[in-house]
């Protein structure tokens, strides 16, 4: 199937440790995203990658690294984990058209940290 | 600098009864517009987008959308609401090239029987 898979959908872990999230599309898109939505179900945008470059860089801790080995994966570190970290991370991409404001998120299906 | 506003954080209508969820924007150039829809424990889906061409957009399950300039609107409405409609609802703006992306903060639809 097409899609945008995240991995895993639930990951509950304690405070202080380090946590991976795992993200791959099969659309051939160009950019791909990164998402928080806290519990008020708001999204913030963490990071975007374009090519495998950084592109957006949010007001993000540096505890959150992203690491995009292609331009198909792009894959989510947290390092020191914390309370507030909890909340539904999800990954997202899209075809980049730099002529028009783009062709909307294809997203994945999520990954609910919590952090205890 | 653009922003997104949905006017209604909960909107509840009955079965088969008409929907309106509203959305006005804000932005410095002509912007591109999208509605989602996520359902609990989900990923959020494309519902509509326009960009430009047609300002009325239909988009899947009977939903539409008609983009205003002069009120700086782009509400979503469906005809008659079904069970399945019940959901979380979001408007974004995007700017060229859709690196600029705010979402809206949601709305919240239910449906009553």
């Amino acid at each position: 199937d097409t899609a945008v898979s995240q991995t895993p959908k639930y990951l509950v872990t304690q405070m202080g440790n380090d946590k991976s999230i795992k993200c791959e599309q099969n659309l051939g898109h160009d950019t791909m995203y990164w998402y928080k939505q806290d519990s008020k179900k708001f999204l913030k945008i963490m990071f975007s990658y374009n090519n495998k470059e950084l592109i957006i860089n949010e007001t993000v801790p540096n505890r959150f690294s992203p690491k995009s080995p292609d331009k198909a994966h792009l894959n989510l570190h947290i390092n020191s984990l914390e309370l507030g970290d909890s909340a539904v991370y999800f990954c997202a991409s899209s075809p980049t058209d730099r002529d028009s404001g783009g062709w909307g998120y294809t997203f994945g299906s999520g990954t609910r940290l919590t952090v205890v | 600098a653009q922003s997104v506003t949905q006017l209604d954080s909960h909107v509840s209508v009955s079965e088969g009864t008409p929907v309106l969820l509203r959305c006005n924007y804000s932005s410095s150039y002509s912007p591109s517009l999208f509605w989602y829809v996520q359902h609990p424990n989900k990923g959020l889906q494309l519902l509509l987008k326009y960009t430009s061409a047609a300002t009325l957009v239909k988009g899947i399950n009977g939903f539409e959308a008609e983009f205003k300039k002069s009120e700086t609107s782009f509400h979503l409405t469906k005809p008659s609401a079904h069970m399945s409609d019940a959901a979380e609802y979001f408007c974004v703006v995007s700017n060229t090239g859709g690196f600029k992306t705010i979402f809206g903060a949601g709305t919240r639809l239910f449906v009553k029987a």
